[in-house]
């Protein structure tokens, strides 16, 4: 069975732009997680979707927001493009909340 | 708020060469501790779930404990290609978001 594809793989944005990430969870599952890693540390929580509705969001502004659509599958948006939003961003899907499979990322480079 | 402290933050060992990974953790109420490895630049690959004290879990090489404050990821006779970050996480009995560690880098030398 595949496992969760996220797209694009890499993506390089000028400060200011705007960026949409895309999300395919495993077939079944009907959660999916938005989780943001930088360099050197572990992943942080940003978003959770659960069949269409948003169940929780991390400690991140109002320039991220997220929506699910009816198949499951999901997009990041980040507006207003900040250096630090350079990262690996990573997306899981989970069929009743544990465990969380990860896919590969995206690595957005803010210049 | 839920809190993860892996150590170390690296480590060496010779091929062959036992050890342990410690993550110690601070959660109202936990639902779940879970292990992850993660290679370079890709996304963390599910190990294990531990869900109450005293469970333990094996995978290969790989044998995950569980206390009430921490647990512990005990890699026997270790090969190159178990080199990876080991990512900890802990699930509040509340939510079903993961908070993570930072991880420990383990390198294997042959």
């Amino acid at each position: 069975d595949a496992g969760v594809t996220q797209s694009p793989t890499h993506l390089i944005k000028t400060r200011g732009q705007q960026v949409t990430l895309r999300c395919s969870p495993i077939s079944g599952h009907k959660s999916v997680s938005w989780y943001q890693q930088v360099l050197g540390q572990g992943p942080q929580f940003i978003f959770q979707y659960y069949e269409k509705e948003e169940r929780g969001r991390g400690n991140f502004p109002d320039r991220f927001s997220a929506r699910q659509f009816p198949n499951y599958s999901s997009e990041l948006n980040v507006n207003a493009l900040l250096l630090g939003d350079s990262a690996l961003y990573l997306c899981a899907s989970s069929q009743t909340g544990d465990p969380q499979y990860f896919g590969p990322g995206t690595r957005l480079t803010v210049t | 708020e839920d809190q993860v402290t892996q150590s170390p933050e690296a480590l060496r060992l010779q091929e062959g060469e036992s050890s342990s990974l410690n993550c110690s953790y601070t959660v109202s109420g936990l639902r779940g501790l879970f292990w992850y490895r993660q290679d370079p630049g890709k996304g963390p690959e599910f190990l294990f779930t531990l869900y109450s004290a005293g469970e333990e879990k094996e995978k290969e090489r790989l044998k995950a404990t569980l206390t009430k404050k921490e647990s512990f990821l005990h890699i026997t006779a270790p090969k190159p290609e178990d080199s990876a970050t080991y990512l900890c996480a802990v699930q509040n009995s509340g939510y079903s978001t993961l908070t993570f560690g930072k991880g420990t880098m383990l390198l294997v030398s042959p």
